[in-house]
């Protein structure tokens, strides 16, 4: 089975400071995304990776970057975190087989105070 | 631009009807579409995908049907439960065959709640 881990299922940080949200597949999946979701909203995809330090903006990428140093690695990152940046983030992969199913982390809530 | 759309932002059944969710999309034609349970609190898991010449599809008391004509998917739990109580989302591949990267287009969600 995939699997697809976050580093935390629950953080609470400061505005201002700089969050990390990380996110490791296993099973070589080339194409990682980066999502938040908020009630009403649906899912907003932030910043996707379709290699090893390749990335592309997403719909809502402001206030965010991404890293990919590794295939199976894909970091979100806060680089000032504000009070509207409160929401629950979801990563997941995929890998093309014909047609693409996505396949999703936990999910991690971030609450900025 | 493209637009999917779940009519229901919320859907209240009694325990053992049948639940029908609807997705719509305009301005392209996908070569399949996905639905997906999200449980609170969870990512969401991949349910069930249709393609595009396929009119319906079924697993265990699960139903899809796809009217590209109609732009339109609907989502069936016959003798529904308690435990079938979950958002459920559809999700459009606009570019299947181009360099999509594997991006979906998710709809909003419908949540569903199955009263005992």
């Amino acid at each position: 089975d995939v699997k697809v881990t976050q580093s935390s299922r629950y953080l609470v940080k400061r505005t201002g400071e700089k969050v990390f949200l990380e996110c490791v597949q296993d099973m070589d999946h080339e194409n990682m995304f980066w999502y938040r979701q908020d009630p009403g909203l649906g899912l907003r995809l932030i910043y996707f990776s379709y290699d090893v330090k390749m990335k592309e903006k997403g719909d809502i990428p402001e206030g965010y970057s991404v890293s990919r140093e590794k295939k199976e690695r894909f970091s979100l990152i806060l680089e000032s975190a504000s009070t509207n940046q409160t929401s629950m983030y979801l990563c997941a992969s995929s890998f093309w087989q014909g047609y693409t199913l996505q396949y999703f982390g936990p999910g991690t809530r971030l609450t900025v105070t | 631009s493209q637009k999917i759309e779940q009519n229901s932002e919320a859907l209240n059944i009694q325990e053992g009807k049948t639940a029908t969710l609807t997705c719509n999309y305009t301005n392209y034609s996908p070569a399949y579409l996905q639905w997906y349970r999200q449980d609170p609190g969870r990512g969401p898991v991949f349910l069930l995908l249709i393609r595009e010449n396929e009119k319906e599809k079924r697993k265990e008391r699960l139903k899809v049907t796809f009217d590209t004509t109609l732009k339109q998917s609907l989502f069936h739990i016959t003798a529904s439960q308690p435990a079938d109580s979950a958002t459920y989302l559809c999700a459009l591949d606009i570019n299947a065959g181009g360099t999509s990267y594997g991006k979906l287009t998710f709809g909003q969600g419908t949540i569903l709640t199955v009263h005992p």
